[in-house]
Order: C-alpha cells, then structure tokens, then sequence
C-alpha cells in the first residue's frame, strides 16, 4: 500500500535555528513529491519536485528529491517565528494519485 | 504517533450518485476535523470545518447541501458527496485537531466520477 511518512511530527526550535524536515515514500509510479506550509485555512503551496538531486530553492527555503533512497528533506534556514506552521508532504503518481504524509509541526520560538 | 486514516483510498462512481468518504483519528480523540479539497496546480483548498457534536462552518463558496459532513464522535468525520458530477473529481484530505497545536494530516481519497 503506498504510504508517505514525514519526521518528526513536531518540532520546536528557536529563531535563527535550520531545520531539516523529512519525508519518506511508498510508492508505486512515482511521479512528483509536493511540499505545503499551512498555517491558518488551507496550505500553501511550496514546491514540487520530480528530478532526483536538484535543489529547489525559495529564499530560506529549499528542498531536494533523492528517489534512489525514495525521500525528500525541506530545509528552513535561519528561521522565524513566522515560520510556525505545519509542514505537509504529498505524492503523486502516475495512476493520478495522490497521498499525504501527516505533516510536520514546525515551532519557532523567539 | 497520530494517525489519521481515510477511507476509502480512492471511488469511482457513477454521476448522480452520492459518495461517502470516512475520516477517522485512530489513536486520539479529535474535537475538530477539517476537510480540504485539491484543485488543479497544487492548491488545496478549506472546505468546512466540524466540531464533534455541532454543525459544520463550510467556506465561502462550498455548498453546504451538496458536500454534507457529519462530525458524530470525536474519532470520526464523514464527507458525503451528495449527487456527485465530474466537475466533483478531485483528491479530498482530512485533518484532524488534537488540541490548538497538533493536527495530523489523512492521506487523502481520491474520487472519480463518471
């Protein structure tokens, strides 16, 4: 059964601090992996990534794609507080579907 | 850790015909599920809001009588989509509140309609 699972389910830090979130999938077609910030109604979108080992990057944020070992990481640089959020993973594949990781509770205390 | 489960993973029905998506915490109680829509480019979008035991808030534009969701107890929210058309083909995700801070994410179930 195709499964996406992220790590950790939370995480507290302080401003200034990097962060690495994980997400690790199951899959069968794999076809593209998205990342999400949601913080009050609907998540954001972030990235998405379909090639192996190209770095997207969006000012402190990036993120990378390694489908040998079938994961991706987001990295928050010097962060803050309103980067307070849960951070969501999702697959999608070539079937058209679609799975989500439980997210990730990024806390960036002052 | 939290886990929420949906069910199912993904229907294929016919237009007309209403659909039932199950939304479950499975090792927590929650006391506010969300569901959320996936529209084309990668956005995903709140439709309502439910409390155990109280009517669901739907967002602007989300119509209450066509998209019925039922919060019965505190590990279980239903989305029925009533007479279902193709335009309502889309991946539909949960989320469930544990306290203010913690909310975990379901899979999603992804719905076809004929």
């Amino acid at each position: 059964e195709d499964k996406v699972v992220q790590s950790p389910l939370s995480l507290v830090v302080h401003e200034g601090d990097t962060v690495t979130l994980n997400c690790s999938y199951e899959v069968t077609n794999f076809r593209s992996l998205l990342w999400y910030k949601q913080e009050k109604k609907a998540p954001t979108f972030l990235f998405m990534l379909t090639s192996s080992g190209i770095e997207k990057k969006s000012g402190r944020l990036s993120s990378i794609l390694d489908k040998k070992e079938l994961f991706s990481i987001l990295n928050i640089t010097a962060t803050q507080t309103g980067d307070s959020a849960i951070y969501l993973c999702a697959v999608g594949t070539y079937n058209n579907d679609m799975r989500f990781g439980a997210g990730t509770r990024l806390t960036v205390k002052p | 850790g939290a886990v929420v489960s949906q069910h199912p993973s993904w229907v294929i029905c016919k237009s007309g015909t209403s659909v039932k998506i199950e939304c479950r915490s499975l090792d927590f109680q929650a006391t506010t599920m969300f569901w959320y829509r996936q529209f084309p480019k990668q956005s995903l979008m709140l439709m309502a809001t439910s409390n155990e035991g109280s009517k669901a808030t739907y967002e602007q534009g989300v119509e209450k009588d066509k998209f019925l969701i039922n919060h019965a107890s505190l590990t279980l929210s239903t989305l029925t989509v009533t007479s279902a058309h193709p335009e309502d083909s889309s991946f539909y995700i949960c989320s469930a509140r544990e306290t203010v801070h913690e909310q975990y994410f379901g899979p999603g179930t992804r719905l076809t309609v004929t």
